[in-house]
């Protein structure tokens, strides 16, 4: 079975500065990478996936992330945040022909400090 | 527009009742999910269903009951067996051979026993 591992689990940043939101998987085998976002009291909704191709995915609200495959990881980036972007980011892996079985990460909250 | 409707929102329940949690989809999607969220712990899976009259338990099954009577139904009973229901509960959807589309979720019902 796969392992998600969220290093962080809470990161504080301020308006406007860069943040990263590391994630790392246990399998080299092949997945799918998926980041949702969750706001207070609120369900996840998808921020962007990996499937295949470029390393580098572009997702909603100005978020990006790369997929390293030798390093098993899916960090989650944006350039400046903003507040709004205070939130639960979770990371997701799946994997093919697996009927579709999700594995979570335990979350990162991002607080952006004004 | 299609999604998941999780119902109610937030719900009280005094200690040796139970208490079912609404979620309906009309995605057309096979497989719908339960998990439990608590502070700090992630997402927990507690029922899944891959198809109609068939599920199956998750890693925090017990104290919880589920049905599947019809595709666009998983309701979820939280038993008086469950010794500590206060817990955000999330709702999800996907279709088990696409593991590429990732989950769609509901917005939650926050149970809190009283």
């Amino acid at each position: 079975a796969q392992s998600v591992t969220q290093l962080d689990s809470q990161v504080p940043v301020f308006e406007e500065a860069p943040v990263e939101l590391r994630c790392n998987y246990s399998s080299s085998v092949s997945v799918y990478l998926f980041w949702y976002v969750q706001y207070p009291n609120q369900g996840l909704q998808l921020l962007l996936k990996y499937l295949s191709g470029s390393t580098l995915v572009k997702g909603i609200n100005g978020f990006e992330a790369e997929f390293n495959k030798s390093q098993t990881s899916f960090h989650l980036r944006k350039p400046s945040v903003h507040i709004s972007d205070t939130a639960e980011y979770f990371c997701a892996v799946s994997q093919p022909n697996t009927g579709n079985q999700f594995y979570f990460g335990t979350g990162t909250s991002l607080t952006v400090i004004p | 527009d299609g999604g998941i409707t999780q119902s109610p929102k937030y719900l009280f329940r005094k200690e040796g009742q139970n208490v079912t949690l609404s979620c309906e989809q009309n995605l057309n999607h096979d497989a719908m999910y339960w998990y439990r969220q608590d502070p700090g712990q992630g997402l927990r899976l507690i029922y899944y269903s891959q198809i109609v009259n068939d599920f199956q338990k998750g890693d925090i099954a017990e104290g919880y009951s589920v049905s599947r009577e019809k595709k666009e139904s998983f309701p979820l009973t939280v038993t008086s067996a469950q010794k500590n229901p206060t817990a955000f509960y999330l709702c999800a959807s996907s279709m088990p051979d696409r593991a590429w589309y990732g989950y769609t979720f509901g917005s939650g019902t926050r149970l809190t026993v009283v």
